[in-house]
């Protein structure tokens, strides 16, 4: 169970034009995601943290104004990356947070299968 | 701010070989540790966790201590296998008592085993 669907896997795309990253939760609902970015021999780089229904909250140094993130139901989470340059070229991968039956509850996290952005 | 220092990749090892991936870390308070793995084309998967020191995590044949005097979180495993060959993160959670932010992760570890 648990499983965050995220699409597409790998996109080309020309400098200036937006491209978007869907990840839905299969399985349960999603109250709280995160978009994570990851450059060549880098560490995952938070970039966002979104609620259902409310504005994400951007990590310092991210722009909200190019990576639009839209969480507008329990299922789904997108991020936009609007005005692509080569520079934008990563790996970005989605997170949501999955809580547990436990008392007192605990959560865990489970992650999309990641997408690979080249910006040409 | 917090980070996770794990050990550069590509780490190759034959099968049946034993297996150290180092993580250290820095961190403000105390932190929860984890292990994520991520075999190709597929999302990141946690493969174990520890939440105080001297906690260790297990799961399919691995292992980490936490260990807070040396801030490490070192990942071992007795014997390793051909299917073992993936990309492992070593990641941190400083509160883990809800409304946490994302975790922090280490720049990731390739593992490959040959026969």
């Amino acid at each position: 169970g648990a499983v965050v669907s995220q699409h597409p896997s790998r996109v080309i795309c020309k400098s200036g034009t937006s491209v978007k990253i869907e990840c839905r939760s299969l399985d349960f609902q999603a109250t709280t995601m995160f978009w994570y970015r990851q450059f060549p021999k880098q560490s995952l780089m938070l970039m966002a943290t979104s609620n259902e229904g409310s504005k994400a909250t951007y990590e310092q140094g991210v722009e909200k104004d190019k990576f639009l993130i839209n969480h507008a139901s329990l299922t789904l989470s997108t991020l936009t990356v609007t005005s692509a340059h080569p520079e934008d070229s990563s790996f970005y991968i989605c997170s949501a947070r999955v809580w547990g039956q436990g008392d007192p509850p605990n959560y865990g996290y489970t992650f999309g299968s990641g997408t690979r952005l080249t910006v040409v | 701010g917090d980070s996770v220092t794990q050990m550069e990749g590509p780490v190759t090892l034959s099968e049946e070989a034993f297996l150290t991936i180092n993580c250290t870390y820095t961190a403000t308070g105390y932190p929860s540790l984890f292990w994520y793995v991520q075999y190709p084309g597929e999302g990141l998967q946690l493969l174990l966790k520890a939440t105080k020191a001297d906690d260790k995590g297990s799961n399919k044949g691995f292992e980490a201590t936490y260990r807070k005097e040396t801030t490490s979180f070192h990942l071992e495993k007795g014997s390793v296998q051909v299917s073992d060959s993936a990309v492992y993160f070593c990641a941190l959670l400083l509160n883990s008592g809800g409304g946490a932010d994302g975790l922090t992760f280490g720049k990731g570890t390739h593992l490959i085993i040959q026969p």
